[in-house]
């Protein structure tokens, strides 16, 4: 059964400050996404990543940077938190870009105050 | 621009009754398309892919590339189909997008 674990279920962090968002997959998987997820807006892709050390921006990167230092590792950082980034965010991962499955962590709901 | 359109916030149906979730997508290659669902207090995951051409859980969903759609529909409805529907679009590369939601909601 694939596992796909994010750090934090509940994070409050302060205006400005460097936050760090960790998921971590079991299964070996390639590909790595880092979502948020917003009503009406859907699941907005921030970053994903192909292998590791290798990245690519998503639609929404302003704010955000990431690092995947080891397969199984994929973190997302928020370099100065601000209100408008308190949302959910989603991890996943996918083995075969072919098939598009993804599985997805349990999310971490984040408030910037 | 937006890639996957699910035109509908919300859709609230009786039990029984026909279910018919809109995804409308915008891709000039071949596309690759997906349904997720998330029930409540469950991770999302993956329903249906359009490759595999199955039913799940009495769903199915027909790629039309001449409408650029690929509704989600199920013929009669149950309450514990209520849940959050994303479609998902897989673009070039391992890129994939989804599209805003539609909360299903089957009232008894």
């Amino acid at each position: 059964d694939v596992k796909v674990t994010q750090s934090s279920r509940y994070l409050v962090k302060r205006t400005g400050e460097k936050v760090f968002l960790e998921c971590v997959q079991d299964m070996d998987h390639e590909n790595m996404f880092w979502y948020r997820q917003d009503p009406g807006l859907g699941l907005r892709l921030i970053y994903f990543s192909y292998d590791v050390k290798m990245k690519e921006k998503g639609d929404i990167p302003e704010g955000y940077s990431v690092s995947r230092e080891k397969k199984e590792r994929f973190s997302l950082i928020l370099e100065s938190a601000s209100t408008n980034q308190t949302s959910m965010y989603l991890c996943a991962s996918s083995l075969d870009p072919g098939r598009g499955e993804a599985f997805f962590g349990q999310g971490t709901r984040l408030t910037v105050v | 621009a937006q890639r996957v359109t699910q035109p509908e916030k919300l859709l609230s149906v009786f039990k029984g009754a026909p279910v018919e979730l809109k995804c409308n997508y915008s891709y000039s290659g071949s596309p690759e398309l997906f349904w997720y669902v998330q029930y409540s207090r469950q991770r999302l995951q993956l329903l249906l892919r359009h490759i595999s051409r199955e039913s799940i859980k009495g769903f199915t969903a027909d790629l039309n590339k001449g409408e650029t759609s690929f509704h989600l529909k199920k013929p009669f409805a149950q309450e514990e189909d209520s849940a959050m529907y994303y479609c998902a679009l897989r673009e070039y590369g391992n890129k994939l997008v989804f599209g805003a939601g539609t909360i299903l909601r089957v009232k008894s």
